[in-house]
């Protein structure tokens, strides 16, 4: 079957640094998304790889390693509003969208 | 403001009963989802459509409905509704050529509470 393995919770500090890491076993790739949900409210778009390497926008990276079925999600300078749940997702090969159970982040002062 | 408005916002309901959630976008998008997303399960692929006047069916999609009679709307409809539907349903579009290759724009969401 098909697998996207994130934790289910962490937990940073105000002005740290974080990285969630999203794992996937699927039928084939065709790019990886990370979304970002607070609560109660839609997820909306941070970021999509399909090449191996990072990806940065702003204080938001995004790695990708498809040889080892791997990425992670790379969160600077941490602010309160950065608290959500990041959701990573997998496009296979037959372009069907694959979502992970999300990673709840806990930014403390 | 551009996007996609879903309504109700939420919606308690007697099971058995018929439910439509509407959803409507001003972005032109070709393919537009609807989801579930239940707490400790990635989000669900109940029905999609590429464009208007085609429909497919996602993961879960028994017990929903959904017609694509334009590009702007994209209703889901429970047509007798159960309990084990209870859940927050997310409609979404895209304006991707390849099917789930681009960004999904998602609307804020329905709360559905089936008793």
């Amino acid at each position: 079957g098909q697998n996207i393995d994130q934790p289910t919770e962490m937990t940073a500090t105000e002005g740290a640094i974080v990285q969630i890491n999203c794992t996937y076993q699927t039928s084939g790739f065709n790019g990886l998304f990370w979304y970002q949900q607070h609560a109660g409210e839609a997820p909306t778009f941070l970021s999509y790889n399909v090449l191996d390497g990072l990806e940065e926008k702003g204080r938001f990276s995004s790695f990708l390693s498809r040889s080892k079925g791997y990425s992670y999600l790379l969160l600077k300078e941490l602010q309160m509003k950065d608290s959500a749940s990041y959701l990573c997702a997998v496009v296979d090969s037959n372009y069907q969208l694959i979502w992970g159970a999300g990673t709840k982040l806990i930014i403390k002062p | 403001i551009a996007g996609i408005t879903q309504a109700p916002t939420s919606q308690i309901l007697a099971a058995g009963r018929r439910m439509t959630l509407r959803c409507t976008q001003d972005m032109r998008h070709n393919a537009m989802y609807w989801y579930r997303q239940d707490l400790g399960l990635g989000l669900r692929l109940i029905h999609y459509s590429n464009t208007a006047g085609t429909t497919g069916k996602g993961e879960v999609p028994d017990g929903y409905s959904v017609s694509r009679a334009n590009t702007d709307d994209f209703p889901l409809t429970l047509a007798s509704a159960v309990p084990s539907q209870t859940s927050v349903y997310f409609c979404a579009s895209s304006d991707s050529e390849a099917f789930n290759t681009g960004e999904l724009f998602f609307g804020e969401g329905s709360r559905l509470t089936v008793l």
